[in-house]
């Protein structure tokens, strides 16, 4: 069974940073690429990351580009998002989720139940 | 504002058609396929439909996508209250080299 369990949310102060770490398992976890995706409170889905199966390519949304950072661990299974200069904005819940390589449209195919972030002092 | 529109919200009754309509560019939709997802409260979202028109497995075939120029839907045929819930489209962006959301479209069955 596809699992993707998301950890390492919390308060935390604006200008503050965090790492969320994203544990998969029940697929080969290097065959696929891997995003991030947020929902803010009351709001819809954005995009924020993608990595590529091998990690050596990265697109960051706008709004957060220059301040977060996607890594992988493909020895260990796991995501990880780097997120500093935080802001009120980015609060919300982080999903990782699952992109198999080579699909038209880029679907992604497996989500996380969420890690919550909260950016306030 | 999201990048591809939705209708905010969507109703109808058991057994009744409900399509939820996604507008986006050439850049997006138009150059690239669609997928939806579904919320349902308190749930991670799941993949609906993907490369405009496929169902994953275990999808419902009262579920239908389509595509035509740069605009998408999603047809819900025969609708069960299990089907309340919000339905979002996405596709790929060349433009802004990531992915792009519609703003949500929640239904609910009267």
């Amino acid at each position: 069974e596809v699992q993707l369990v998301e950890s390492g949310g919390g308060l935390v102060q604006p200008g503050g940073s965090l790492r969320l770490s994203c544990a998969a398992s029940g697929f080969t976890f290097r065959s696929y690429e891997m995003n991030w995706v947020r929902q803010a409170p009351g709001k819809g889905l954005e995009w924020v990351s993608y990595i590529s199966a091998s990690g050596s390519t990265f697109f960051y949304a706008d709004s957060v580009k220059g301040r977060f950072t996607i890594s992988r661990d493909n020895a260990e299974n796991s995501l990880y998002l780097r997120m500093s200069s935080l802001r009120a904005e980015d609060t919300g819940i982080y999903y990782c989720a699952r992109e198999p390589v080579a699909v038209a449209g880029a679907p992604l195919d497996y989500w996380g139940q969420g890690t919550l972030v909260t950016v306030s002092s | 504002q999201s990048v591809l529109t939705q209708p905010p919200s969507a109703s109808g009754t058991p057994g009744q058609r409900v399509t939820i309509s996604c507008s986006g560019s050439s850049s997006n939709i138009g150059s690239n396929a669609v997928n939806w997802y579904q919320l349902l409260p308190g749930t991670a979202p799941k993949l609906l439909m993907y490369s405009n028109n496929q169902r994953p497995s275990g999808v419902p075939d009262r579920f239908s996508g389509s595509k035509s120029g740069t605009s998408a839907s999603l047809a819900i045929s025969g609708l069960q209250s299990e089907d309340e819930a919000d339905y979002y489209c996405a596709a790929w962006d060349g433009n802004l080299s990531g992915q792009v959301f519609g703003g949500g479209t929640r239904v609910t069955v009267l």
